[in-house]
C-alpha cells in the first residue's frame, strides 16, 4: 500500500505570495491533518478534515487554510506569507476522525525569502 | 495550553549503550505514540499505546504508557548507530481530539 505523498517537496517563495501544498493521504484512509514544524517551535498542529469537512484547529492565524476533497486528498493554503511560515508542512492520514494512528508524509519544506 | 515535556532534551551515546527517554504531561491522553524522524523526513511511527499500564516491545525498543495516561517511556536496549534520529512522543487529547508532540529527543550513537 503506499504512502502519504506530499507535493511539493521543496518550495521557495517570496514574502506576501500565496502557496498551495497538496497531500494524498493513505488509499482507504478519509482524514487528513496538517503540522507545521520549526526548529524553536516543533510540530503544531494546524487542522484535520474528516470527510471534506474541517473537524479540528489549532492556533494558527487565517492565513492558513486547508480544504479536502471527495478522494480525501487535501491542499492547504496559506496566504500573504511572512518569513516566519518557513517550515517544514507535514501531513497525516489515519482512517478515521481523530484516529490514534497516523501516518506521516515525507512533508513540504517550505522557504520564504 | 497542553504541553508534552520530553527529557532528556539530546543524547549522545555509544554503541551498545541502553537509554531510556520520557514523555511527560499533566494532562490525560487516549492514546499515546512514538515517532522517529530523521532529517528532512516525516515522523515515521513507532508504536501506539492506548491503555494505561501498556507495555509494547519493538525489537530492542521496549514502550510504557504511564498508568494514569499522562507519561511515557521509550527504552533502548543496545543502541546502534541505525537508531540516530529525532524521538517524538504525541497524545491523543481527551478534550480537544488534537495531537499534541512533545517537545522531541535528539539522539545520537556513535559507532
Amino acid at each position: 500500500k503506499a504512502g502519504v505523498t506530499q507535493t511539493p517537496r521543496y518550495l521557495i517563495k517570496t514574502r506576501g505570495q500565496q502557496v498551495t501544498l497538496s497531500c494524498s493521504p493513505i488509499s482507504g484512509h478519509r482524514s487528513v491533518s496538517w503540522y507545521q514544524q520549526t526548529p524553536g517551535q516543533g510540530l503544531q498542529f494546524l487542522f484535520e478534515y474528516f470527510s471534506e469537512t474541517q473537524r479540528n484547529k489549532g492556533n494558527f492565524p487565517g492565513r492558513f487554510s486547508g480544504r479536502q476533497f471527495s478522494n480525501s486528498r487535501s491542499e492547504m493554503n496559506v496566504s500573504t506569507l511572512e518569513l516566519g511560515d518557513s517550515a517544514l508542512y507535514l501531513c497525516a492520514s489515519s482512517f478515521g476522525l481523530a484516529g490514534p494512528t497516523q501516518y506521516f508524509g515525507p512533508g513540504t519544506r517550505l522557504t520564504v525569502t | 495550553t497542553q504541553l508534552l515535556e520530553q527529557s532528556p532534551q539530546f543524547l549522545s551515546i555509544q554503541e551498545g549503550e541502553n537509554l531510556t527517554v520520557y514523555c511527560n504531561s499533566s494532562s490525560v491522553f487516549s492514546s499515546l505514540q512514538w515517532y522517529r524522524q530523521e532529517p528532512g523526513e516525516g515522523p515515521v511511527l513507532l508504536v501506539t499505546v492506548v491503555t494505561g499500564g501498556e507495555v509494547k516491545k519493538l525489537k530492542r525498543l521496549t514502550f510504557q504508557f504511564g498508568d494514569a495516561r499522562k507519561d511515557s517511556s521509550l527504552h533502548i536496549t543496545a543502541a546502534q548507530p541505525g537508531d540516530t534520529g529525532l524521538y517524538l512522543c504525541a497524545g491523543r487529547s481527551y478534550n480537544t481530539d488534537k495531537l499534541i508532540f512533545g517537545t522531541g529527543t535528539r539522539l545520537q550513537v556513535f559507532p
